[in-house]
């Protein structure tokens, strides 16, 4: 089984500051690890993917995340918070194998708020 | 590249009638299609996993009589929720696995947003 968990449903920052967004994860195989940022009545794009590689991971539109095994952790993060970056970020997990090959499990999803 | 469209993007329908929900890979060949719904201020739960030329897997608490998937091509999914009620008013959303690329990258449509009145 795999699950995710999203640490804080909003989070809200000023113009210029520093980002964090807290993802833990369960699962009972080696995971891949996904940050997905969602706009309005939109879909879902990839901001950043782990896949067992380096475990710094940069991504697109300045963010970025490092898996931590030891915390089972996956926080993703931008050193300067844009106004365009105000959506909601969604963490999911993935398996390699196992009963749960493929599948994405998502977490509850954070709102991010930009002030100016 | 990897891009996933829907159709339509917004659809009312009456309570008691079917809609159906494409979902197409534009420039690439998918062999899996997911699809997922999304409640308002919630996260996405995986619905169905759609395999090319296969039956459907259908998540626990899906109903499958209800919620038909079909997989007709390597390039479209549809999604075709029979005799709509409001409950199932939700926001749909598929994606796609590129074939051959592996078990874990997805990419995701825009979505469909249904009201059932």
């Amino acid at each position: 089984a795999q699950s995710v968990t999203q640490l804080g449903s909003h989070v809200s920052v000023s113009e210029g500051a520093l980002v964090l967004l807290r993802c833990n994860y369960s699962s009972s195989v080696p995971p891949y690890l996904f940050w997905y940022v969602q706009y309005p009545n939109q879909g879902l794009q990839l901001l950043l993917k782990y896949t067992s590689a380096a475990t710094l991971v940069k991504g697109i539109n300045g963010f970025e995340a490092e898996f931590k095994k030891s915390e089972t952790s996956f926080h993703l993060t931008k050193p300067s918070a844009h106004m365009s970056d105000a959506a909601e970020y969604f963490c999911a997990v993935s398996n390699a194998g196992g009963t749960s090959y493929g599948k994405l499990t998502f977490g509850q999803g954070t709102i991010l708020t930009v002030h100016p | 590249g990897a891009v996933v469209s829907q159709h339509p993007s917004r659809v009312i329908c009456k309570s008691g009638t079917s809609v159906k929900i494409e979902c197409r890979s534009l420039d690439f060949q998918a062999t899996t299609m997911f699809w997922y719904r999304q409640f308002p201020k919630q996260s996405l739960m995986l619905m169905a996993t759609s395999n090319e030329g296969s039956k459907a897997t259908y998540e626990q608490g899906v109903e499958k009589d209800k919620f038909l998937i079909n997989h007709a091509s390597l390039t479209l999914s549809t999604l075709t929720v029979t005799s709509a009620h409001p409950e199932d008013s939700s926001f749909y959303i598929c994606s796609a696995r590129v074939a051959g690329q592996g078990a874990y990258e997805q990419y995701f449509g825009p979505g469909t947003r249904l009201t059932v009145t």
